[in-house]
């Protein structure tokens, strides 16, 4: 098993462009979620989804969309990329929703001009 | 906002030494979650412990929590220099939905 994979490694970006970070996992797990990690930040949650085609917010949602047509992929779109979301972005799924380990992967390095 | 608060921020030890990490956190939960970060890399889950459990043990690495004080403690027994690398406590603020909020982590240098 690959585990979770996530492309690009790393892009940088003009403010106001936009682009899709893309998540895929390949162990037929029901919940999928996205994190931005900055610097003495910890992680935060962006999006999660409970299975395919159900996706919800978390806590820091706004200029993000997500959407999960499939039980493999989980795709996060910025709309109108901002500075204020240079971050590494990790991708993360786990068995079931509720009381499992998550399994990470290793993360998107965006930077935005 | 941030749920779990990892104390101390950073320790730096010999190897053969015990490290210990400890995360407080605000509400009530269904279970708590330690995770490792090497540098540069993805997220790897080290132990889940359960609201009603009160120690674990996997390998190296010990850990309690204490519902009554809402902290819980990570205890990585004769450390090595592999061992070097950030720890995340994680909670669920008791959310059946597999939301997980994450604290700002300890980060751990183990010199050889």
């Amino acid at each position: 098993n690959a585990g979770v994979t996530q492309t690009p490694k790393f892009q940088v970006l003009k403010t106001g462009q936009s682009m899709t970070l893309q998540c895929a996992q390949d162990m037929n797990h029901e919940y999928m979620s996205w994190y931005r990690q900055d610097p003495g930040m910890g992680l935060r949650l962006i999006h999660y989804s409970v299975g395919a085609g159900i996706t919800d917010q978390g806590e820091v949602p706004n200029g993000y969309n997500v959407s999960r047509s499939t039980t493999e992929d989980f795709p996060l779109r910025l709309l109108s990329a901002a500075p204020s979301q240079t971050s590494v972005y990790f991708c993360a799924s786990s068995y079931s929703v509720r009381g499992y380990e998550q399994y990470f992967g290793p993360g998107t390095r965006l930077t935005v001009t | 906002s941030q749920q779990g608060e990892e104390d101390p921020q950073a320790l730096s030890i010999q190897e053969g030494e015990n490290a210990t990490m400890n995360c407080s956190y605000k509400t009530s939960i269904n279970n708590l979650q330690w995770y490792r970060q090497n540098s540069g890399r993805g997220l790897v889950h080290l132990i889940l412990i359960r609201s009603n459990e009160r120690e674990k043990h996997s390998g190296r690495l010990r850990v309690t929590l204490d519902t009554s004080k809402k902290s819980s403690s990570l205890l990585i027994t004769a450390s090595r220099a592999a061992d070097t690398a950030s720890y995340f406590c994680a909670t669920d603020r008791g959310s059946t939905l597999g939301r997980l909020y994450f604290g700002r982590g300890t980060q751990l240098t183990v010199w050889p």
